[in-house]
């Protein structure tokens, strides 16, 4: 099956700087990427996905890249806020969503 | 989003009992999905449904039964809990196929608790 690593687990950056999170996939049948945004206590809601005939989306500040070639995927997050300050998970699709275990990111005022 | 509620939100039980976790949507999505978040392990499938009637597992689905008589619903059963069992639930939906780029929309959770 489907093996989905996320890295870092966690991430400390100052207001207004970016961040950058990694995830690496072992399925080449995978075909959807999609990003999940998870405050304390709350749902994981979908903030950007892309499909693997695409190599960059953007939306606002966030965008995403995927590298078939090697099986890899990011998450930039540009002019971070304290608002974005939440755990994020990344997941790749053939059949079923697989997770990565996770990013704490940090946004330090 | 209000369109798909879990309920409980949290549950504490004993092991060996039996308890029944709710997941409703008012969507109409054909598919619907079990998820236990853990820490260090992300969200893991419990089990899917395509459909009324048709259920699939998913990567853990040992000591879980699900159902799903009707399109809206999707309940959770585990037959006899145990310790192990511990964790955040979620439910998601999503419109078609999990492969087919159609996002899956998540409910609150239910906080469940095995002493």
């Amino acid at each position: 099956g489907e093996n989905v690593e996320q890295h870092p687990s966690t991430l400390s950056v100052q207001e207004g700087d970016s961040a950058v999170i990694k995830c690496t996939y072992s399925d080449s049948a995978s075909n959807y990427f999609p990003w999940y945004k998870q405050e304390l206590g709350k749902r994981p809601q979908l903030i950007i996905d892309i499909r693997s005939n695409v190599g960059e989306k953007k939306d606002q500040r966030i965008a995403v890249t995927l590298n078939k070639t090697a099986k890899h995927f990011s998450l930039h997050i540009t002019e971070t806020q304290p608002e974005d300050s939440a755990v994020y998970f990344c997941a790749a699709s053939e059949e079923q969503l697989t997770f990565g275990s996770g990013t704490q990111l940090t946004v330090l005022p | 989003d209000a369109g798909i509620t879990q309920s409980p939100r949290y549950k504490i039980t004993e092991t060996g009992r039996q308890v029944t976790l709710m997941c409703h949507q008012t969507w109409s999505h054909s598919y619907m999905f079990w998820y236990r978040q853990d820490l260090g392990h992300g969200l893991r499938l419990i089990y899917y449904s395509a459909a009324a009637d048709i259920t699939d597992k998913g990567e853990v689905s040992d000591g879980y039964v699900v159902s799903r008589s009707k399109t809206e619903n999707f309940p959770l059963t585990l037959e006899s809990a145990t310790r192990s069992q511990t964790s955040v639930y979620f439910c998601a939906s999503s419109r078609h196929g999990t492969g087919s780029d159609q996002p899956q929309h998540f409910g609150d959770g239910t906080r469940l608790s095995i002493l």
